[in-house]
């Protein structure tokens, strides 16, 4: 099956630099993404890589290393709406499917404070 | 509409009774799945449509679960018999592909269904 990792809980200043990380095992990797969500909403899409390396989007950036199972979401310039889930998801294309179902951690609960 | 919406947005049911949850994706997306979150949990799929066609159920927990998509765009996901443990945030979401390319899936708000 798919084990995917990531903390519980971080907590952060406003204006600082944080970093979520995830790990992962998968037996087709098919590209990860990270998602944000506040409570009682809908997931939205922040990131998605399928290559090693940096993928950069404004405050947000994501890094995948694929031999490692290992991404992480980093957030710049932290302001306190970024406080939500973060959620990392693998599609994983195991046992001869060809669907992208995602199989997500079980989030990362961000506190920013002022 | 601009994005997918679910309803209801919240839905309490007896034990025993049956329930429908609709989705409406974003219009002209093919591919359609629905996902189950409990509380403190990430979402976990239950089932995907491409188009019409139900490809995935395999994350259906139980015979008592049933989601249909008839024309290719509103998807509707039934209980029945509903218990206690199938409280918990049903989220849908939609892609304009088949899922097989870089294209993300956008999810609804959710419907909280709470079993008494």
């Amino acid at each position: 099956g798919q084990n995917i990792d990531q903390p519980t809980e971080m907590t952060a200043t406003e204006g600082a630099i944080v970093q979520i990380n995830c790990t992962y095992q998968t037996s087709g990797f098919n590209g990860l993404f990270w998602y944000q969500q506040h409570a009682g909403e809908a997931p939205t899409f922040l990131s998605y890589n399928v290559l090693d390396g940096l993928e950069e989007k404004g405050r947000f950036s994501s890094f995948l290393s694929r031999s490692k199972g290992y991404s992480y979401l980093l957030l710049k310039e932290l302001q306190m709406k970024d406080s939500a889930s973060y959620l990392c998801a693998v599609r994983d294309f195991d046992r001869g499917s060809t669907l992208g179902r995602l199989y997500f951690g079980r989030g990362t609960q961000l506190t920013v404070w002022p | 509409g601009a994005g997918v919406s679910q309803s209801p947005r919240y839905k309490v049911a007896k034990r025993g009774q049956d329930v429908a949850l609709r989705c409406d994706p974003i219009s002209g997306h093919v591919s359609l799945f629905w996902y189950q979150q409990a509380l403190g949990q990430g979402p976990e799929f239950l089932t995907y449509f491409q188009n019409e066609a139900q490809l995935d159920k395999s994350g259906l927990p139980s015979d008592r679960f049933f989601a249909e998509r008839p024309e290719g765009s509103v998807s509707t996901l039934k209980i029945q018999r509903t218990q206690q443990e199938d409280s918990a945030v049903y989220l849908c979401a939609s892609s304009q592909g088949s899922g097989t390319l870089n294209q993300p899936q956008h999810f609804g708000d959710g419907t909280r269904l709470s079993i008494l």
